[in-house]
């Protein structure tokens, strides 16, 4: 089945610095990709829509310039924080709809990021 | 505002019960909802999905009930082993392609 890898599963980082997360399709093409987060025991919250060669689409109170997306390629989507600070610490998820439509979304394995 | 939510945070059973996870929604437009387990660490899994024009879907071990009326859908695990610890979360289809994701429930499976 198609797959969507996701790396580093796991960074630390000391605050003010960033970082970057990458989203891969393996065997199929994205012409878009999800980026969620997740706080500790609870669920996932869009944070926005990664759509190749164009903007992203934030969801509404996500910031924009501490969390750029990039989707360059139509297997590759990053997401960066930006100046990261404790509070941005969290689970981070993207996902990839396997035939263009949400009914087949596939995830990745997620990345905890643990800012100092 | 759409909202999808759970009765249950927390499910606690025995090997071989029967499990029953629960899922409110508040659209009544919508009309695509997914099942996901996740487990500790590790992104979500897709279980079993119903669309709107069905009241009842069966998996392999799994059904997904969906009740229009009172806009509820469960999960049903059939002889719950100790493999389906994990946390479940219900999405519901919102606008053209993006998931709304419930609160989540979390199944604890005891030998």
């Amino acid at each position: 089945g198609a797959v969507v890898s996701q790396h580093p599963s796991r960074v630390i980082c000391k605050s003010g610095t960033s970082v970057k997360i990458e989203c891969r399709s393996l065997d199929f093409q994205a012409t878009t990709m999800f980026w969620y987060r997740q706080f500790p025991k609870k669920s996932l919250m869009l944070m926005a829509t990664s759509n190749e060669g164009s903007k992203a689409t934030y969801e509404q109170g996500v910031e924009k310039d501490k969390f750029l997306i990039n989707h360059a390629s139509l297997t590759l989507s990053t997401l960066t924080v930006t100046s990261a600070h404790p509070e941005d610490s969290s689970f981070y998820i993207c996902s990839a709809p396997g035939t263009g439509a949400i009914e087949k979304l596939f995830f990745g394995s997620g990345t905890q990021l643990s800012v100092l | 505002g759409e909202s999808v939510g759970l009765h249950l945070p927390t499910l606690s059973v025995q090997e071989g019960d029967n499990s029953i996870i629960n899922c409110a929604y508040s659209n009544s437009a919508s009309d695509y909802f997914i099942w996901y387990k996740q487990e500790s660490g590790k992104g979500p899994q897709f279980i079993i999905d119903i669309r709107s024009n069905m009241d009842k879907r069966q998996g392999q071990r799994v059904t997904v009930l969906l009740n229009k009326t009172v806009k509820h859908l469960s999960l049903q695990i059939a002889a719950t082993q100790p493999g389906d610890s994990a946390v479940y979360f219900c999405a519901e289809k919102s606008g053209y392609n993006k998931l709304i994701f419930g609160a989540g429930t979390r199944l604890a499976v005891h030998p």
